[in-house]
């Protein structure tokens, strides 16, 4: 397998719940990201990790939690979400972190909390 | 005002038609990436380039450093290039993202 692959596709949670979103990158890349979107509004990065090392976290709150295990995983484990969370999380990966690599993404969590 | 802007916000075509998509920015960068977004979410990158001019099949991207302004052209326009392109600029390690132009081309 090929690419950076995310589960799952969808996903509704209520408020209480506790789930995690999965990434997976089969490129050999070193750095890998967390992105909200939502509709209307550009892509906001949330997490970056490089070398396993998270570089940046763009003041996310905390029921948001990113966990990278090793180079080709990464995880956002959510808990206690709001309805404003509800959104499209899209995980890419690059070869090199800043920006001046191609990013490469997977097909998003349509996240919807209830 | 967003640090990247893109124009049209919206934009209908039919098929065989030559299309535009333009981006502007205000800050300086190391780098610009043209993205299409699929209606199932998936990103592809399309393009990276700092300066002049990329062709990939049917997709031309240009630059223009001094006025910060990037374009991408769609020849002979298809109905499988209906999704919305995302300009992103790389500034000092980040990305900043435009807010997509939507693109439908009728067949």
């Amino acid at each position: 397998e090929t690419g950076v692959t995310q589960t799952p596709r969808h996903l509704v949670m209520g408020m209480t719940n506790k789930k995690s979103l999965k990434c997976e990158q089969h490129l050999g890349h070193n750095a890998m990201y967390w992105y909200k979107q939502s509709a209307k509004k550009p892509l906001e990065l949330m997490f970056v990790y490089s070398l396993e090392e998270r570089v940046e976290n763009n003041s996310v709150p905390s029921r948001f939690s990113p966990e990278c295990p090793n180079s080709s995983h990464l995880f956002l484990h959510l808990h206690t979400l709001q309805p404003e969370d509800s959104a499209l999380y899209l995980c890419a990966s690059s070869q090199r972190g800043g920006g001046d690599s191609p990013l490469h993404f997977g097909n998003g969590t349509r996240l919807t909390v209830t | 005002k967003n640090e990247v802007e893109q124009s049209p916000q919206n934009l209908t075509a039919q098929e065989g038609e030559f299309i535009t998509i333009n981006c502007s920015y205000s800050v300086g960068i190391s780098a610009l990436h043209w993205l299409q977004q699929h209606p199932g979410g998936g990103i592809v990158s399309l393009f990276m380039l700092s300066s002049g001019k990329k062709k990939h099949g049917r997709l031309i991207a240009t630059i223009n450093i001094q006025e910060k302004h990037s374009s991408l052209h769609i020849t002979a326009s298809h109905p499988r290039d209906s999704a919305v392109y995302i300009c992103a600029v790389s500034n000092t390690d980040k990305l900043i993202f435009g807010t997509g132009t939507r693109l439908q081309v009728f067949p």
